[in-house]
Order: structure tokens, then C-alpha cells, then sequence
């Protein structure tokens, strides 16, 4: 049984241009979220995907952007990439979108912004 | 919003010490806990959780924790760490008003052999 896999596991990208980030969730999973995890520091909610729609939404400006697509897999986009952007995405999956689901997380992606 | 505060962020220990590592919430609704662990070069796994019921929660590796609700806290606890317990650790909580958890900021465990 397949875990939440992303890809790509590491990038680099020159400020300025844009990033997508992609998730498959773990088998039987229908809800995915994006975390950012700056070095440091505990991972911050960017936003959910459930249905194909944005559920919920974290303290993240407009330039972070994301799509589920019907398999429940999910892309996170970030245009404009600040040096700020620099960190570990985690794409998380669950089972429908109640407080208490148990979150399973990928290895992330690390992005270093140039 | 919910608050989550890990106030040890580094650890050093002995092989076979003890460890305690403090959790505290800031939201006393309906409360769900979880601790989480992230190993070098690993994802997030989670260590253990608390929904309802008995205070005291065994979680994987010997791990376990307990809520006080008094104290809004949710402490870590292992009697006897090993190396292979070098992690990071981190404690987390539903957010409030998001479908999305809270996590502090992270303990750094190093156990020494």
C-alpha cells in the first residue's frame, strides 16, 4: 500500500519564476493538504483540497495556488518565488475532511529559491 | 486560533535516560492531540494520538503520552530512549475554524550512544 509520494524530491529555482509541486495521496485517500515547513520550524497549513475544490486555507498569499484533480491527486503551484519561499512542502492526505482524521504526510519536496 | 508550544527545542540525552517533552494547546474546545516524529531525511510519522477517553495514550517505539486538560498540556514521555530515537518531534492540534492541524515549532531529540 502506497504511502503519500511527491515529486520532485529536490529543486531549485531563481526568484522570480514559478514552481509545481505534485502529490499523489495514500490508497483510499480523498483529501489532500500542503504544508510549508521553513528550516527550524514546525509545518504551517497552506490549504486542502477535497472534491477537486479549495476547502480550507492557511495564512499564504494568492501566489500559492493549487488543483486536485479528479484521482485525488494534487498539484501546489507558487508564482513570483521569493528567497522567502525557500522550504520543505509536505502534502498531507486523509480520509474526507473531519477534525480528527489522521494525517499521513509525504517526504516533501524541498524547494531552495535562488 | 489555535496555539501549539513545544518549549524544549533541543534535547541531549543518554542512551536509556528518560524523556519527558513538553506540549501545550491553547484551545480547550473539543480537543484532538497528536505528536508526530520526523527521523533525518524522513517524512512525518505519527507517534501517537489522543481523541477521547483515557488520559494516558501509548503510541509506536514505546512512545506515550498524557493529556492533561487542566493544564492544556499533552506531554511526551519514553522511560529509556535509544539512539535510534534521534528525531525531531513534533506536537500538533486541530486548528480552529480549519480543517488543518497546528504544529509547534519542534524538539530536536539527540540521544548520545
Amino acid at each position: 500500500d502506497a504511502g503519500v509520494t511527491q515529486s520532485p524530491t529536490h529543486l531549485i529555482k531563481t526568484r522570480g519564476q514559478q514552481v509545481t509541486l505534485r502529490c499523489s495521496p495514500k490508497s483510499g485517500h480523498d483529501t489532500v493538504s500542503w504544508y510549508q515547513q521553513a528550516l527550524g520550524q514546525g509545518p504551517q497549513f497552506i490549504f486542502q483540497y477535497y472534491e477537486e475544490e479549495e476547502r480550507q486555507r492557511g495564512n499564504f498569499p494568492d501566489r500559492f495556488s493549487g488543483h486536485q484533480f479528479p484521482n485525488y491527486s494534487s498539484e501546489l503551484n507558487v508564482n513570483a518565488l521569493l528567497l522567502g519561499d525557500s522550504a520543505l512542502y509536505l502534502c498531507a492526505s486523509s480520509v474526507g475532511v473531519g477534525r480528527g482524521n489522521t494525517i499521513y504526510f509525504g517526504e516533501g519536496s524541498w524547494l531552495t529559491v535562488v | 486560533a489555535q496555539s501549539v508550544s513545544q518549549h524544549n527545542h533541543h534535547v541531549i540525552l543518554s542512551e536509556a535516560a528518560s524523556l519527558e517533552l513538553g506540549c501545550n494547546y491553547s484551545y480547550g474546545g473539543t480537543v484532538n492531540l497528536f505528536w508526530y516524529v520526523q527521523y533525518p531525511g524522513q517524512h512525518l510519522q505519527l507517534l501517537l494520538k489522543y481523541f477521547s477517553g483515557d488520559p494516558l495514550v501509548k503510541g509506536i517505539k514505546g512512545f506515550e503520552a498524557e493529556f492533561i486538560k487542566s493544564k492544556f498540556s499533552f506531554n511526551l514521555r519514553k522511560p529509556s530512549v535509544q539512539w535510534s530515537d534521534t528525531a525531531e518531534y513534533f506536537c500538533a492540534a486541530p486548528d480552529t475554524g480549519r480543517r488543518a492541524l497546528t504544529f509547534g515549532s519542534g524538539t530536536r531529540l539527540q540521544v548520545q550512544p
